[in-house]
């Protein structure tokens, strides 16, 4: 059982588009932390996100905590080639469970210049 | 800067041959987790540790293996590796138990 789903899987775009993925869930998080991956690396942390409603922003990235803390989305401005990756959310169960971070499957993303 | 370090980032081993994979941080984070990561899939946790307390995750096989000697290193030993074995092991870490991660580089395992 997958209990954060991520959609979509993949997404091909040109460069200079817009975009939203997103990570739903029907658990509560405590938090919600979204990471870049690029092929052969680990992932980074982009943003941690904790109280509902929350959106924070990082350049041209937007993150936002939905209301009831159960799913989150990320957009991207203006698309660049540099943004292709792997986009993993990971949540921290609200209360916690014995897994400490629970991660979706990611939405891999391919920028085309 | 402070980091979280895997040695080797390459990995060859033949089937059966047993293999330790390493993984040191100077981050001084409680809680030392590793991960296995296979093509197109999320990262999936094997064990942490809580500074000497190991919790092993249900679904790991005994043929996966950890010791952490002291604060900054630990390491992953697999046993008698299978060809089901090879992929990306990720060493993780964080101040506490329920806080965002950090990661390594990887170790990106083939067995042969």
């Amino acid at each position: 059982t997958q209990l954060l789903e991520q959609s979509p899987q993949f997404l091909s775009i040109q460069e200079g588009e817009n975009l939203t993925v997103y990570c739903n869930s029907s658990s509560v998080f405590s938090s919600l932390q979204w990471y870049r991956q690029e092929p052969g690396e680990g992932p980074v942390l982009l943003v941690t996100v904790v109280t509902g409603g929350e959106v924070k922003k990082l350049k041209r990235l937007t993150f936002q905590f939905g209301d009831a803390r159960k799913d989150s989305s990320l957009h991207i401005t203006a698309a660049q080639p540099g943004d292709t990756g792997l986009y993993l959310c990971a949540g921290v169960y609200s209360p916690p469970g014995n897994t400490p971070l629970v991660f979706g499957k990611g939405t891999r993303l391919s920028v085309i210049a | 800067d402070a980091m979280v370090i895997q040695n080797p980032r390459y990995q060859v081993t033949q089937f059966g041959k047993p293999v330790t994979l390493s993984c040191s941080q100077t981050l001084n984070h409680n809680v030392m987790y590793w991960y296995q990561q296979k093509s197109s899939q999320a990262p999936k946790l094997l064990f942490h540790y809580y500074d000497k307390d190991f919790n092993n995750e249900a679904d790991t096989p005994d043929n996966f293996q950890s010791r952490r000697p002291n604060t900054s290193f630990c390491f992953l030993d697999i046993r008698s590796p299978g060809l089901g074995d090879a992929a990306m092991y990720l060493c993780a870490t964080s101040p506490d138990r329920y806080n965002e991660q950090f990661f390594g580089p990887g170790t990106r395992l083939t067995v042969l």
